[in-house]
């Protein structure tokens, strides 16, 4: 089975504009999650979504948003884009949430984001 | 609120010797805590994870951590490192599921052959 995969893996933008990046969750994974790597620094989680729902959200401005489509797969939109967006973004799939739980994440490679 | 504390940024051990990474946490609840690997250019991998059944918890590759609730500690080890071990390693914190997920800020690990 394909892991998780994310695309583009590689993006250069300048400061200013708007940028989509996407995440395949793995077959059967119901939950996608949302993190910003900034070189040098741990992953740093920006949202979580189940069932086309935000249902966790770090503390991240309103320039970030992403939503979940019908096969499960997400969006992340960041607009309004500054030199410090600059980061790696991972996409991470697990199981449906259970409630007092917690389900192992999978993580994509990542896509590497450059803001000029 | 949760956090989490890598004691130091880089390590250094020669191949065959003994690998302990710190990890301390601070949780108001009854955390569950894991260790992740990223090896450069890949994804994130799950080493091992603790979710209040055995306070001894061992993972791929012959790692294992021990969870010490006086200690707030979560530390990891190997009893022999390889150099394929040279990587970046977090330790996580969260309760559930739900919950906000909190990667510590890393530790390099680097292996001298």
């Amino acid at each position: 089975d394909a892991g998780v995969t994310q695309s583009p893996t590689h993006l250069i933008k300048t400061r200013g504009q708007h940028v989509t990046l996407r995440c395949s969750p793995i077959s059967g994974h119901k939950s996608v999650s949302w993190y910003q790597q900034v070189l040098g620094q741990g992953p740093q989680f920006i949202f979580q979504y189940y069932e086309k729902e935000e249902r966790g959200r770090g503390n991240f401005p309103d320039r970030f948003s992403a939503r979940q489509f019908p096969n499960y797969s997400s969006e992340l939109n960041v607009n309004a884009l500054l030199l410090g967006d600059s980061a790696l973004y991972l996409c991470a799939s697990s199981l449906v949430p259970r409630e007092g739980l917690y389900n192992e994440q999978f993580f994509g490679p990542g896509t590497r984001l450059t803001v000029l | 609120a949760q956090s989490v504390t890598q004691l130091d940024s880089h390590v250094s051990v020669s191949e065959g010797t003994p690998v302990l990474l710190r990890c301390n946490y601070s949780s108001s609840y009854s955390p569950s805590l894991f260790w992740y690997v990223q090896h450069p250019n890949k994804g994130l991998q799950l080493l091992l994870k603790y979710t209040s059944a055995a306070t001894l918890v061992k993972g791929i590759n012959g790692f294992e951590a021990e969870f010490k609730k006086s200690e707030t500690s979560f530390h990891l080890t190997k009893p022999s490192a390889h150099m394929s071990d040279a990587a970046e390693y977090f330790c996580v914190v969260t309760k559930t599921s739900y919950d906000k997920v909190i990667f510590g800020p890393g530790t390099s690990l680097s292996v001298i052959p």
